[in-house]
């Protein structure tokens, strides 16, 4: 199985500040059709997940451009710019590369 | 607007069975894989499963490969997820998901317990 380590496990942050999250996998994400299959997930508190990236550096539909993806083929950035109350959270990269899909184990980005 | 609620979580003891439901709205259910996703109490996110847009092809993890049947009626527009022989190690809220997890449901809560 490939093995999503996320890094740091938690992280606080000033409003207006930037915050990034790295994402590393054990085996490369980049298929052969040019394409990297790691995703990026907001878990607000009592809710369910929500994308945020697609294929490393896609924006998801209403997502602000706060957000932005990018990487390589097995080290990924998740950066945020500007922290706002409402991106607190746990966020988590996931492959779907190949199954099994697997998950990072989360990051806590709580506010100072 | 896309929707998908799932149903059919509760309390159960271990070895028994239980079945939980999807229904979608708002997109051709037929034109998607979908899929399962759980997640423990206090714990992160794990696929569970998998099926094709015609549910021709089906995608477990091991740990309930031979246990968990995942299934679809597209003139439905729902999905299932046939749980037997459930241990405690099953206790979560299971997801619904499709379109590379871009959508998910409400989560339905899973315990398994005596």
């Amino acid at each position: 199985d490939i093995v999503m380590t996320q890094a740091p496990l938690s992280v606080s942050v000033t409003p207006g500040e930037s915050a990034s999250i790295s994402c590393r996998s054990s085996k490369s994400l980049l298929h052969s059709n040019g394409i990297t299959y790691v995703y990026w997930y907001l878990q607000k508190p009592g809710k369910s997940p929500q994308l945020l990236i697609y294929r490393m550096s896609n924006l998801a539909s209403g997502v602000p451009d706060r957000f932005s993806g990018s990487g390589s083929e097995t080290d990924f950035t998740l950066k945020i710019s500007r922290v706002e109350a409402e991106d607190v959270g746990i966020y988590y990269c996931g492959q779907l590369l190949e199954n099994p899909y697997t998950f990072g184990a989360g990051t806590k980005l709580e506010l100072k | 607007e896309v929707q998908l609620v799932e149903s059919g979580g509760g309390l159960v003891q271990p070895g028994r069975s239980l079945k939980l439901s999807c229904a979608a709205s708002g997109f051709t259910f037929s034109d998607y894989y979908m899929a399962w996703v759980r997640q423990a109490p206090t714990k992160g996110l794990e696929w569970v499963a998998s099926i094709s847009y015609d549910g021709g092809s089906t995608y477990y993890r091991d740990s309930v490969k031979g246990r968990f049947t995942i299934s679809r009626d597209n003139a439905k527009s729902s999905l299932y997820l046939q749980m037997d022989s459930l241990r405690s190690e099953d206790t979560a809220t299971y997801y619904c998901t499709y379109g590379g997890f871009a959508y998910w449901g409400q989560g339905t809560l899973v315990t398994v317990s005596s």
